[in-house]
This record gives C-alpha cells, sequence and structure tokens, in this order.
C-alpha cells in the first residue's frame, strides 16, 4: 500500500457526461501528478500540482482539467467524455514536487480510478 | 527528448528461471534519474527502485537485480529464480533533472511466469 488513495475505483460513464476523479496523497506530500495509462497511449503524464498550485503540464485536454485543494486533495475533472477518454487514471504523489531537482524524489502511485466511457 | 524503449513487449518463463528485462533510454541531460515500476494484475502501480546518473552500482534486493550501464543507456531488471508472483507489467521511466519534465515511461514489459 503506498498510502496514496484514490476514488472511486471504477467509474462507468456515458459519452458527454463529466465525472470527478478524487486523489489524497501521502501523509507529508505537497505534490500530486495525474496519469493516463491507456491502451494505445501507454502511461502519460497530465498535470501536476504542487501546494495548491499548478507545477507542470503534460499532454492534458482542454476538457480535463484539475486543482489541488488546502488539504492538499486533488481533483481531475473530465467533461464532455468521448469513448477514448476510457483508461485508468492514476494519482501519484511526491513530498516536494522535485523542487531540489524531478528526480530526486521517486513518485508513490494509487491504486487509479478505472472510466469506461459507453 | 527524453525516451525509454522496452524492446520486449511480453515475456514468458517457467517458474525459477531467471529473466532480464531490458530498458534503453535518451536523454540530452547529463543528470537523470531511472525508475522501474511494477504492475501486478491488480492494476496498481508499484515502485521498485530509483538510481541517478552518477551511480552506475549495479544494485541487487532480494531476487531482484539492476544493471545500469551509461555507456549503452541500458538499465537492465533481473529476476532470479522467477516466481508465479513476478507475473506482471514492468514499466521502466525517466526523468531528466533539467526543467520539468515528469515520469516517461516506456511502453511496459508483460512478464508471465508459469508453475
Amino acid at each position: 500500500d503506498s498510502g496514496v488513495t484514490q476514488t472511486p475505483k471504477h467509474l462507468i460513464t456515458a459519452t458527454g457526461q463529466r465525472v470527478t476523479l478524487r486523489c489524497s496523497p501521502r501523509s507529508g506530500d505537497l505534490s500530486v501528478y495525474w496519469y493516463q495509462q491507456s491502451l494505445d497511449q501507454g502511461l502519460q503524464f497530465l498535470i501536476q500540482y504542487y501546494n495548491g498550485e499548478e507545477r507542470a503540464k503534460g499532454n492534458i485536454l482542454e476538457r480535463f482539467s484539475a486543482q489541488q485543494f488546502p488539504d492538499l486533495h486533488s481533483e481531475l475533472n473530465l467533461s464532455s467524455l468521448e469513448l477514448g477518454d476510457s483508461a485508468l487514471y492514476f494519482c501519484a504523489s511526491s513530498v516536494a514536487g522535485g523542487l531540489a531537482g524531478p528526480g530526486e524524489e521517486t513518485q508513490y502511485f494509487g491504486p487509479g480510478t478505472r472510466l469506461l466511457v459507453l | 527528448a527524453q525516451k525509454v524503449t522496452q524492446a520486449q513487449t511480453e515475456i514468458s518463463v517457467v517458474e525459477k528461471e531467471d529473466v532480464t528485462l531490458d530498458c534503453v533510454y535518451e536523454t540530452r541531460d547529463t543528470t537523470y534519474y531511472l525508475f522501474w515500476y511494477k504492475q501486478p494484475p491488480s492494476g496498481e502501480l508499484v515502485f521498485l527502485i530509483r538510481r541517478n546518473s552518477f551511480d552506475e552500482q549495479n544494485e541487487i534486493s532480494g531476487r531482484y537485480s539492476w544493471n545500469f550501464q551509461k555507456s549503452t543507456s541500458s538499465f537492465n531488471f533481473t529476476i532470479t529464480a522467477s516466481q508465479v508472483v513476478d507475473s506482471a507489467v514492468y514499466f521502466c521511466a525517466l526523468i531528466p533533472n533539467s526543467g520539468n519534465t515528469p515520469l516517461v515511461f516506456g511502453k511496459g514489459t508483460r512478464l508471465s511466469v508459469i508453475a
């Protein structure tokens, strides 16, 4: 158990809908990262937050948005869902978000949320 | 650009055999970090090891060992005396130390250990 929690575990929804995925980082970690794992694209970075502020952005679609709250939990919002958004969405956390250097610390991953868009 | 290549898509071995998973990386940075993660059938991503580019010492942890060779840009992972519980997808990943780049993952190698 990495200490990172994600809810829900599974989500089934229809095209055009909006969903919210939730992540709680490990105790003491200030940074959260969101990754998407799909069959065709593999594991891809979406976005990173550090202590409430956006720190890095990857291949995140405009239909997707995220935020990190004062209690450090994070939410990933996916809207106008398409079939191709079906994937496993991971949240990871690290202590300082790589302030000392991006690789200076390990990212620990949550169990993921499996999203199926029908 | 950063890139991680895991050329072996799937490997199947019989229990107790040794198996090596290959990882080749590309980066222009002189300082970078390499990782291995395991994804068992249950789906979670489990951290296995982190290694920085200045430390070329091989590492052994129980039945797991890692061989880092800067000259060939490789960071290979060997499981000795494989067990059925080792069946999983294994990902190699890279973070360069410049900029704000997150983990760059390879496509993964699916290992099946047959009893």
